[in-house]
């Protein structure tokens, strides 16, 4: 089984609609960090979280951390198209042992006009 | 800055044949990894190095082999490929901080294995 579980693995949503991903870890998250990856491309950095309760936004995104539950949530707000892709959550199991990060299986997303 | 490129950005390979994946980063990280992407499968670190002359394997790292002689460099080498081994190749790199360790990724190499 994954160390880092994303789900669901996959989501359908009308544009306009609201969407939240979660990705849950069975060990200790030392920082959690949230790309995002276009088909065919390399992954773009979202948001990194690194204490219990911090909460980031960048533009209609939204990413919380909850140390105690090993989870993180990103929450995007009335959906369009170019949020489409795939989302991946890294996080660090392993306190400063080469900045190694594991990663969940992804979230693919697709937002229909 | 041009970021993390890699080259290839495709291959076909042979069974048996082998290849090396470029990797170069220009914004002076200590750290550069390689990863695999498999479908519905996230990425595998495959190998990692956190500086130059310095490398350590990952969670997925046989049938590769990897060196640093530059902090610029990270080249991945496949020395007889497999069909296990079709997979999408990412390079990455990051600053040597502690917690904040936000890695900045290549475009990728699609490599396909017959």
């Amino acid at each position: 089984s994954q160390e880092l579980e994303q789900s669901p693995q996959s989501l359908i949503v009308q544009e306009g609609k609201n969407l939240t991903i979660n990705c849950t870890s069975s060990k200790t998250l030392y920082g959690l960090y949230w790309y995002k990856q276009k088909y065919g491309e390399g992954l773009i950095f979202l948001m990194m979280l690194q204490k219990g309760g911090e909460e980031k936004s960048h533009e209609k995104i939204t990413a919380k951390l909850d140390e105690k539950k090993q989870q993180s949530s990103l929450h995007i707000t009335a959906s369009q198209p170019s949020h489409a892709g795939i989302y991946l959550c890294g996080a660090g199991l392993f306190y400063n042992q080469g900045g190694k990060l594991i990663f969940g299986q992804g979230t693919e997303l697709s937002v229909k006009p | 800055n041009a970021g993390v490129t890699q080259t290839p950005k495709f291959r076909i390979l042979k069974i048996g044949q082998s290849m090396t994946l470029q990797c170069t980063q220009d914004m002076n990280h200590n750290y550069m990894y390689w990863y695999r992407q498999d479908p519905g499968m996230g990425l595998k670190l495959i190998y990692y190095s956190v500086g130059a002359g310095i490398t350590d394997k990952g969670e997925v790292p046989n049938g590769y082999n990897v060196s640093r002689s530059t902090t610029e460099d990270f080249p991945l080498r496949l020395e007889l490929a497999a069909p296990s081994q079709t997979s999408v190749y990412f390079c990455a790199s990051s600053y040597s901080t502690g917690r904040g360790n936000e890695q900045y990724f290549g475009p990728g190499t699609r490599l396909t294995v017959t």
